[in-house]
């Protein structure tokens, strides 16, 4: 059965540094999204992203954060400076279209900043 | 806002029905569904519901909607130690079709 995978399942990285998170999503998935969960809180939207650009955007995507779609199949999310404040799990999840209410989510990357 | 919450603990024992609930505050709400997530392991789709239906049966599990209270449930029959897990109960607004918002999640533990 496919599957969305994330990479890595765990990410240490010092205050300040870029990160890039990555995912693989469903293979004929048109719609990508990015989720976090801080340690217990609830799940967040993040991002949405179709057609080669966002969608919707929450109040926490700000302008430290990035998506991209580099080639057909990875869709990634950059944080620029990371902050103690981003250590959370990032969930990456795709939607097959418009016509389909099925998000599907990947294991998630554990992404803790020190 | 957007809104969605539900009870933090669930104990029951194996062989006996679970039923965990959720409210929700968004009357516009489109899609409501049911996630699992076992430990380690990603957000599993379990089931979801169209607002216009009461009641969705698939195999053990039963979703019912109460739409007038803005009330979601989901029951899960004959549950087994495999069913141990956090469900999260989320929903999808029409005002927004991107979006998914969840509860806190529910953690379901089974005694023997």
């Amino acid at each position: 059965e496919p599957e969305v995978t994330q990479t890595p399942s765990h990410q240490v990285t010092q205050m300040g540094q870029e990160v890039i998170l990555r995912c693989v999503p469903i293979s004929n998935h048109l719609y990508f999204y990015w989720y976090r969960q801080i340690l217990g809180q609830k799940v967040e939207f993040l991002v949405s992203f179709y057609n080669n650009e966002i969608s919707e955007k929450s109040e926490i995507f700000d302008d430290q954060f990035s998506v991209e779609r580099p080639d057909g199949s990875n869709f990634t999310l950059k944080i620029r400076s990371t902050k103690l404040e981003d250590s959370a799990m990032y969930f990456c999840a795709s939607r097959a279209s418009s016509g389909s209410n099925e998000q599907y989510f990947g294991p998630g990357t554990r992404l803790t900043v020190t | 806002g957007e809104d969605v919450e539900q009870s933090l603990f669930l104990s029951v024992r194996e062989g006996d029905s679970s039923v965990i609930n959720c409210t929700y505050t968004d009357s516009s709400s489109t899609y409501l569904y049911w996630y699992k997530q076992e430990p380690g392991a990603g957000l599993q789709l379990l089931t979801y519901i169209f607002s216009n239906m009461d009641m969705k049966q698939d195999q053990r599990l039963t979703v019912l909607l109460n739409k007038k209270d803005k009330h979601l449930s989901l029951r899960i029959a004959d549950t087994q130690t495999g069913d141990s897990a956090i469900y999260f109960c989320a929903e999808n607004s029409y005002s927004s079709a991107s979006k998914i918002i969840f509860g806190s999640g529910t953690r379901l533990s089974i005694r023997p």
